[in-house]
C-alpha cells in the first residue's frame, strides 16, 4: 500500500499558486519524498524530490515538515496545462519500485 | 536527448494469446521499470531490471515476465492473456537502480477481447 495520503481533487485559478499537500507520516530516516504528475494518458512526469530540505527546480517547489511526517508541493504560477493527477510517493528502500497512491487531481481554471 | 519509447503504441489480442512489449530507455540509462495501470487499480509496479538483472517484482502472476538486453532495452511479456490485462503499461527509466529519478514513456494500450 502507498504510504502517502492526499486530498483527491483540488482546484486552482489560472496564474495563482497551486500548494498540493500530501502526509506521509510514517516516513523513515532515509525515504525520499518524490512527486510525479500524470496528464491524462501521457506517462508520469517527474517533477521533484527531496529528502528534509526544501527543493526548488524550474517546475515546482517542495516544501517538507521539520519532522518530515508531510509535505507540500507548490506550482508557483499555474496554468490550464498544470491540470494532470498528482503522485506524492515516498521512496521505498532501494531499487526501482514506486508504489504510487491514487494522487491529487488539479484542475486549473481559467 | 531522447526520450523513453515503448512499441507498440496499441495492441488488440484475443483471450489466451500472449504479447510481448518493447521499451528502449533514454541514453545511458541502466535501469528500466515497468508499471500497469488500470482504472481499478490505479498505478501497479510489474518489475525493475538493471544490467540485465530483474532487481524488484511487484505482485504479479507468473505469466507476467521481462527482460533486459545488454543494450538495456528491455522487453515484457504476458502470456495466457486474460480480459483483466488490459491496461496501459508504463515503462520507466533511470540511470542506476534505486534514489534516482524515473523518467515514463507513453505507455502501450493493450487491449484484450
Amino acid at each position: 500500500d502507498a504510504k502517502t495520503t492526499q486530498p483527491p481533487s483540488m482546484d486552482c485559478a489560472e496564474g495563482r499558486a497551486a500548494n498540493l499537500p500530501c502526509n506521509h507520516s510514517t516516513i523513515s530516516g532515509n525515504e525520499y519524498v518524490y512527486w510525479y504528475r500524470q496528464i491524462h494518458s501521457q506517462g508520469p512526469q517527474y517533477i521533484i524530490h527531496g529528502l528534509k530540505n526544501n527543493e526548488t527546480n524550474e517546475m515546482a517547489s517542495l516544501i517538507i515538515t521539520e519532522d518530515r511526517k508531510s509535505s507540500t508541493l507548490i506550482l508557483p504560477h499555474a496554468t490550464l496545462r498544470d491540470t494532470a493527477v498528482y503522485y506524492c510517493i515516498v521512496r521505498v528502500g532501494q531499487g526501482g519500485k514506486l508504489i504510487f497512491g491514487q494522487g491529487t487531481e488539479l484542475s486549473v481554471k481559467p | 536527448k531522447a526520450g523513453v519509447t515503448q512499441t507498440p503504441r496499441y495492441l488488440i489480442k484475443t483471450r489466451g494469446q500472449q504479447v510481448t512489449l518493447s521499451c528502449s530507455p533514454i541514453s545511458g540509462h541502466r535501469s528500466v521499470s515497468w508499471y500497469q495501470q488500470t482504472p481499478g487499480q490505479g498505478l501497479q509496479f510489474l518489475f525493475e531490471y538493471f544490467s540485465e538483472t530483474q532487481r524488484n517484482k511487484g505482485n504479479f502472476p507468473g505469466r507476467f515476465s521481462g527482460r533486459q538486453f545488454s543494450n538495456s532495452r528491455s522487453e515484457m511479456n504476458v502470456s495466457t492473456l486474460e480480459l483483466g490485462d488490459s491496461a496501459l503499461y508504463l515503462c520507466a527509466s533511470s540511470r542506476w537502480t534505486g534514489g534516482d529519478e524515473q523518467y515514463f514513456g507513453p505507455g502501450t494500450r493493450l487491449t484484450v477481447t
